[in-house]
C-alpha cells in the first residue's frame, strides 16, 4: 500500500475558481512531518509548507490554506481563486523515521492546470 | 548564496557508458540526498548522506554509487548506464533530518 496517496492524478480548472488538491498518508509513527513541493513547467521543486504531526492548527498564506486532520490521515492542500500560474504538478511528502534516520516518502503527484 | 547546484542540467549517454552527477551546495548542511523522479511518479530516495565521510543506500541504489568527502559536495555515479535509468535526478540538502528538504534544479539524463 502506498504511504502517501494523491488519488487526483490530474485536475483541471478555470482561472480564479477553488481547487483542492487531496492527500492521504499512512505511518504508524507518532511524531511525523508532512510536506507540500510545487514543480511548475520549468522543472524545479518548491517547498510550499512544513507541519508536524502535533500541529493540527490549519494554515492560511495567502491564496493557500492546507487542512491537517489526523483522525483522517489527511493533509489537504486548497487554493482559492486560482490562476494560471498555479499551474504546476504538487506533491505531497511525508518524513518518518525508517532504519533509524527520516526519510521523505512523495505522493505521485497531482497536476493542476488552470485554463484561462 | 546559490543553495543547491546540480550540472550538468541536460545529458545523453548511451548504453554501457559511466558519468557523475554533480551536486554542490552552500547551506553548510550535513544531510544530503539524491533522488531520481520517473515520469508520472514521485520521487525515489537513491542515496543519502548525514555528514561527510557517511553515505547510506536509499530506495533504489542498483545502479549508482556516492561519495562524501566534503560537507558542500554530493556527486552521483553512474556505472554501465542502461535505459531504466533514464529519468530526472535530484539533490536535495536539509541542516536537520526532520527539517524541509530544499532541493537542486535536477539533471535531466537520458539512456540511448
Amino acid at each position: 500500500a502506498q504511504k502517501v496517496t494523491q488519488a487526483q492524478t490530474e485536475i483541471s480548472v478555470v482561472e480564479k475558481e477553488d481547487v483542492t488538491l487531496d492527500c492521504v498518508y499512512e505511518t504508524r509513527d507518532t511524531t511525523y512531518y508532512l510536506f507540500w513541493y510545487k514543480q511548475p513547467p520549468s522543472g524545479e521543486l518548491v517547498f510550499l509548507i512544513r507541519r508536524n504531526s502535533f500541529d493540527e492548527q490549519n494554515e492560511i498564506s495567502g491564496r493557500y490554506s492546507w487542512n491537517f486532520q489526523k483522525s483522517t490521515s489527511s493533509f489537504n492542500f486548497t487554493i482559492t481563486a486560482s490562476q494560471v500560474v498555479d499551474s504546476a504538478v504538487y506533491f505531497c511528502a511525508l518524513s518518518e523515521e525508517t532504519s533509524g534516520t527520516y526519510k521523505y516518502i512523495f505522493g505521485t503527484g497531482t497536476r493542476l492546470k488552470v485554463l484561462a | 548564496n546559490a543553495g543547491v547546484t546540480q550540472t550538468p542540467k541536460f545529458r545523453i549517454l548511451k548504453i554501457g557508458q559511466s558519468m557523475t552527477l554533480q551536486c554542490t551546495q552552500d547551506m553548510n548542511h550535513n544531510y544530503m540526498y539524491w533522488y531520481r523522479q520517473d515520469p508520472g511518479m514521485g520521487l525515489k530516495l537513491i542515496y543519502y548522506s548525514v555528514g561527510a565521510g557517511i553515505t547510506d543506500k536509499g530506495e533504489v541504489p542498483n545502479g549508482y554509487n556516492v561519495s562524501r568527502s566534503t560537507t558542500e559536495d554530493f556527486p552521483l555515479r553512474l556505472e554501465l548506464a542502461a535505459p531504466s535509468q533514464t529519468s530526472v535526478y535530484f539533490c536535495a540538502t536539509t541542516g536537520g533530518e526532520t527539517d524541509t528538504q530544499y532541493f537542486g534544479p535536477g539533471t535531466r539524463l537520458t539512456v540511448l
